[in-house]
């Protein structure tokens, strides 16, 4: 059985950084893409990062590019997503989501259960 | 990137048929792919490759395209559909693009 469980969210001052942990199972994380989807409190989903099997490809929405890197740890089944220069707009549940890439599309086929990170004074 | 647009609400009554639409200049090129997330829980995958269900899916839903617009179709509503809908593509640089969303509410 296909498991993610997210980790590392909380309050966190504007400015501050926080790291976010995504502990991946039941499958072999090594060879998919992996990606980080982000939904603010009663909105919608926003994609946030992708990176590829080896990480050697990353790619990110615009609004956090250099402010948030995506990582992982393919030998710890592991992604990571550290998050520097935080906003108030940076607050949500923040899912860790197993990305399916075959030819010309791509889409999001098993997810977590999201981590809340709060930017706030 | 490119919007995805899908009507924020739709209402039906139990056993009757419901239609979510999303629209997009992309989705004659692109796949479209359907999201179900109940509140407090994470999204949970319904429909890939515009029609496609993944197993464990129940036979009530199902997907279409014509055009610019895809469409998600459950027969035979249950109360236990209530959720919120996204629909999601990608344009043409593999950026992943997920529509606003609409409220399926069971009367």
């Amino acid at each position: 059985e296909v498991q993610l469980v997210e980790s590392g969210g909380g309050l966190v001052q504007p400015g501050g950084s926080l790291r976010l942990s995504c502990a991946a199972s039941g499958f072999t994380f090594s060879s998919y893409w992996m990606s980080w989807v982000r939904q603010a409190p009663g909105k919608g989903l926003e994609w946030v990062a992708n990176i590829k099997q080896d990480g050697s490809e990353k790619y990110y929405v615009d609004s956090v590019k250099g402010r948030f890197t995506i990582s992982r740890d393919n030998a710890k089944n592991s992604l990571y997503l550290q998050m520097n220069s935080l906003r108030a707009e940076d607050t949500a549940v923040y899912y860790c989501a197993r990305l399916v890439v075959p030819a010309a599309t791509l889409y999001f086929d098993y997810w977590g259960q999201g981590t809340l990170v709060t930017v706030s004074s | 990137s490119y919007e995805l647009t899908q009507p924020p609400s739709v209402s039906v009554s139990p056993g009757q048929t419901a239609r979510i639409t999303c629209s997009g200049d992309a989705l004659p090129k692109q796949y479209a792919y359907w999201y179900q997330q109940k509140p407090g829980q994470a999204p949970v995958l319904v429909i890939y490759k515009d029609s496609e269900r993944p197993s464990g899916i129940p036979e009530r839903f199902s997907g279409s395209s014509s055009g610019t617009t895809v469409t998600l179709t459950i027969s035979g509503v249950q109360a236990e559909d209530e959720a919120d809908y996204y629909c999601q593509s990608a344009d043409s640089s593999g950026t992943p693009e997920f529509g606003g969303g609409t409220k399926l509410t069971v009367l």
